[in-house]
């Protein structure tokens, strides 16, 4: 079942803006996963979170995880072109099984 | 050159016939799963397995089958009990010491 409910759906922003999504989930979790998805092709993982973690950086990426308020946050920044794109969040518990949500599909014009 | 691989990239199948989807991988990885995606949705699980000869049904499994005799493949079948199989396949697997699942490049099937 799908746990994960991303916000806002879809998002478009100028390229060099700043672009955050939100993540909401329902039950306890032993981790958060970000991936991204390009037209047609299939999942890149970018970032995970575990529920003992608020804050977690890489390259141009920013993700926090809020436990008391089962929520997530993505904020990717100084986006370019390439950043186009679908990106998911997928809970993770102890039984090697992800629940992803609908995904914010976000488009960075040029 | 590591990873998952699936194929074909895209399968047509006519009504009442069964098809089946490879995925292969070369990371050694014990788990592998099968998604299904349909246009602007999520990922929902059809089947997983943790380990050679064993696997589990996810969420929507009626209508698909899977075997898993190696520990690097696990084919995924889908059967003419599948009533609306058009849709997006990914392949995906997971090591033991790690959460992150790793994707093949999926496969479009389309029912004619």
């Amino acid at each position: 079942s799908q746990q994960g409910e991303e916000d806002p759906q879809a998002l478009s922003i100028q390229e060099g803006e700043n672009a955050t999504m939100n993540c909401s989930y329902k039950t306890s979790i032993n981790n958060l996963q970000w991936y991204r998805q390009n037209s047609g092709r299939g999942l890149v993982h970018l970032i995970l979170i575990r529920s003992n973690e608020r804050e977690k950086h890489s390259g141009r990426l920013r993700v926090t995880l809020d436990t008391s308020k089962k929520s997530s946050s993505l904020l990717i920044t100084a986006s370019r072109a390439a950043d186009t794109a679908s990106y998911f969040c997928a809970t993770g518990f102890n039984d090697y099984k992800l629940s992803f949500g609908a995904g914010t599909t976000v488009t960075v014009r040029a | 050159d590591g990873g998952i691989t699936q194929s074909p990239k895209y399968l047509f199948r006519k009504e009442g016939q069964n098809v089946t989807l490879s995925c292969e991988q070369n990371l050694n990885h014990d788990a592998m799963y099968w998604y299904r995606q349909d246009p602007g949705q999520g990922l929902r699980l059809i089947y997983y397995s943790q380990i050679v000869n064993d696997f589990q049904k996810g969420d929507i499994a009626e209508g698909y089958s899977v075997s898993r005799e190696k520990k690097e493949s696990f084919p995924l079948t889908v059967t003419s009990a599948q009533k609306n199989p058009t849709a997006f396949y990914l392949c995906a697997s997971t090591g033991t010491s790690t959460d992150t699942q790793y994707f093949g490049p999926g496969t479009r099937l389309t029912v004619l």
